[in-house]
């Protein structure tokens, strides 16, 4: 059961341009959701996250939006830059208990052209 | 300096042998965690440990016996290796229980022939 989906397996952009990735969730238990960023031979790394009681989170040139009625999340890269090639991660974890336990997708292999 | 710390990266071997991943984290965090990323690029949990406390066991065969001596170090044991446990196996830590937050090693890449 795939509870959490990332529905494109990879995403092509121009340099500047805006990236747009996008996840979706089965799980109306999760409260906590994560984006984690992947370079090859490389651990995933900690991008943004957002509480269920937010609808938006901002850092930087990432911005990850949530619609909990649609149980959807997206991560916006306004500029994309060619260092941001990559493979996006989406995470979902419940909150107070047991966090780290997160529930990943399978990955969006963005590609920043330059 | 690096924050979590696996060994070996690659490791190749035949079925049927034992082998260890070790994973130490020098950033004094409390939570560790075993992740296995297969062929289909998942991510998924195999076990946490909450200063040295096992926390969670998701229904890893019994092969699988992770091994915490302190809160800065967790290993992982195989036994009786399968062709199905060839996989990037990645371990992290986290603040504590209540943080969603993970840093992750830069993975173990096992191939088992």
């Amino acid at each position: 059961d795939q509870q959490v989906k990332q529905n494109s397996p990879s995403l092509s952009v121009q340099e500047g341009r805006i990236s747009i990735l996008n996840c979706d969730y089965t799980n109306s238990m999760f409260d906590y959701f994560l984006w984690y960023k992947k370079y090859p031979a490389e651990g995933p790394t900690f991008l943004i996250s957002i509480s269920s009681i937010k609808d938006k989170n901002e850092d930087g040139r990432f911005t990850v939006f949530l619609n909990k009625s649609a149980k959807h999340l997206s991560l916006h890269i306004v500029p994309s830059q060619p260092g941001d090639s990559a493979v996006y991660f989406c995470a979902a974890s419940g909150y107070n208990t047991n966090a780290g336990k997160s529930t990943f997708g399978d990955g969006t292999t963005l590609t920043v052209k330059p | 300096d690096t924050a979590v710390s696996q060994t070996p990266k690659y490791l190749v071997t035949q079925m049927g042998n034992d082998k260890s991943i070790k994973c130490e984290q020098n950033l004094g965090h409390d939570t560790m965690y075993w992740y296995k990323q297969d062929s289909k690029k998942f991510l998924k949990i195999m076990f946490s440990y909450n200063n040295k406390e096992l926390i969670i066991n998701e229904t890893v065969p019994n092969r699988f016996s992770p091994k915490s001596p302190d809160k800065a170090h967790l290993n992982l044991h195989i036994n009786s290796l399968e062709l199905g446990d060839s996989a990037v196996y990645f371990c992290a830590s986290s603040q504590g229980l209540s943080v969603a937050v993970l840093t992750f090693g830069a993975g173990s890449r096992l191939t088992v022939l």
